[in-house]
């Protein structure tokens, strides 16, 4: 596609349900990045992968946090059993190569009530 | 300490004036340097980016680096109501890692 598309643009949940944001990238991106950026902030690095191989996942804060990317294109950010806290937009980004000059979607904005 | 540390701001000059906005890292074996502008309730988009000490100049933006210093600008000359935005900077930090700064709020003024 022509830029990276994320949905669902908007997604309200009920504390202690399961969420999946999803992430389509450029075509031929190798490289894609999950961020979490909370109002007010900069973006906070999540995870990382290069093809479909994580090679970074130090950013996930919990192990409720889940991020794959099985055939190398299409991401997932699973929460489960979601939590106020993590109520912030969830930016997906992608690059030709992991030069650092990245391409973001729109984001996906996460309500945890 | 922050790996990437930025002037919160807001930042606020006239039109036509020069905004500059700084940052510094603690890194010191961060090799690429950026800067992003993120317009309110959009996502951040990539407007500059450098690699070596000194300048770069594109349009009327300006990124200077100083890797002894551990310190990374952006100048945009000729301020415009449009250049009215939040400017992150990011550093490459370990392995793959894009590291953003908290962003500094700039508003120029007509």
């Amino acid at each position: 596609g022509a830029g990276v598309s994320q949905s669902p643009r908007y997604k309200v949940a009920k504390r202690g349900q399961d969420v999946a944001l999803r992430c389509d990238p450029i075509s031929g991106h190798v490289s894609l990045f999950w961020y979490q950026q909370a109002l007010g902030q900069g973006p906070e690095f999540l995870t990382y992968f290069q093809n479909e191989a994580q090679l970074d996942k130090s950013g996930l804060p919990s192990d409720r946090f889940f991020a794959e990317r099985p055939e190398g294109s299409v991401s997932t950010l699973k929460i489960q059993r979601t939590q106020q806290e993590d109520s912030a937009v969830y930016l997906c980004a992608s690059s030709l190569l992991n030069t650092g000059e990245l391409f973001f979607g729109e984001g996906s904005r996460l309500t945890v009530l | 300490q922050k790996e990437v540390e930025q002037n919160s701001g807001p930042l606020s000059v006239p039109e036509g004036a020069i905004a500059s906005l700084n940052c510094t890292y603690s890194d010191r074996v961060s090799q690429s340097f950026f800067w992003y502008r993120q317009y309110s309730g959009k996502s951040p988009e990539l407007i500059m980016s450098i690699y070596s000490n000194g300048d770069k100049e594109d349009g009327r933006f300006t990124a200077q680096l100083n890797k002894a210093s551990q310190y990374v600008s952006l100048l945009i000359r000729d301020s415009q109501p449009s250049d009215s935005a939040t400017y992150l900077c990011a550093v490459t930090t370990s392995g793959s890692r894009l590291t953003f700064g908290e962003g500094t709020q700039l508003t120029v003024n007509p």
